[in-house]
């Protein structure tokens, strides 16, 4: 099974700042990767898809890189509304797996 | 428009089975995978499984493997999933999402989501 290794699991920023988000697979993944967004009460909400394509209707300042085992999620300029939890999830091979889920809060 | 529109709440008690619904409209249905995820309380996400709306093939996350079920029924577009032998690491949140591929990516069209509360 692949492990997904997401660093750091919380974060404190201010609106305006630039955050990243890793992940790191336990082995190759390719490109396989999205990345999620979570509020509380709510489903999921997939921002990047193949570890870089934005999501339709999702803003520009979300980015995704990376491939192989290493990805990052940056939000360039934190806006009032990203204040959420974000998950990264590999769907190379199953088990799909998560990383443990990032909460960026607000400083 | 896509809905998958889950069946309610559920609160069982240790060592039953829960079965789980999943009904889906505004598209075809054979057309997309179904998956399976849950969040336990204040908890990350788990991917449980999925299955093929064409034929009922499945694959189920080891954790899970001999206590889930997942079935389909196309007559009424519904996916199921029963898990049993329930326990209170159970209590979760559980929701369905399809994926137009075997091994695409979780899309951005999920259930509501189905508390089920595992409690004597």
């Amino acid at each position: 099974d692949i492990q997904m290794t997401q660093s750091p699991s919380s974060l404190s920023a201010s609106v305006g700042d630039r955050v990243t988000i890793t992940c790191r697979a336990s082995q190759g993944i390719r490109n396989d990767l999205g990345w999620y967004q979570q509020k509380p009460g709510k489903a999921p909400k997939r921002l990047i898809y193949v570890a870089s394509s934005l999501q339709s209707g999702v803003p520009s300042r979300f980015s995704g890189s990376g491939s192989g085992t290493e990805f990052t999620l940056t939000v360039s300029s934190l806006q009032p509304e990203d204040f959420a939890t974000y998950y990264c999830l590999q769907h190379n091979s199953y088990p799909y797996s998560f990383g443990q889920g990032t909460k960026l809060e607000i400083k | 428009q896509v809905q998958l529109v889950q069946s309610g709440a559920e609160v069982k008690k240790p060592g039953a089975s829960v079965k789980v619904s999943c009904k889906a409209s505004g598209y075809t249905f054979t057309g997309y995978y179904m998956h399976w995820v849950r969040q336990a309380p204040g908890q990350g996400l788990e991917w449980m499984g999925i299955i093929n709306p064409i034929g009922g093939s499945t694959n189920y996350a080891p954790k899970f493997q001999g206590r889930v079920t997942m079935t389909r029924d196309t007559s009424t577009s519904t996916v199921y999933m029963e898990l049993s032998s329930l326990r209170s690491e159970d209590t979760a949140v559980y929701y369905c999402v399809r994926t137009r591929g075997a091994y695409d990516s979780l899309e951005d069209y999920w259930g509501q989501g189905t508390l089920v509360t595992v409690s004597s």
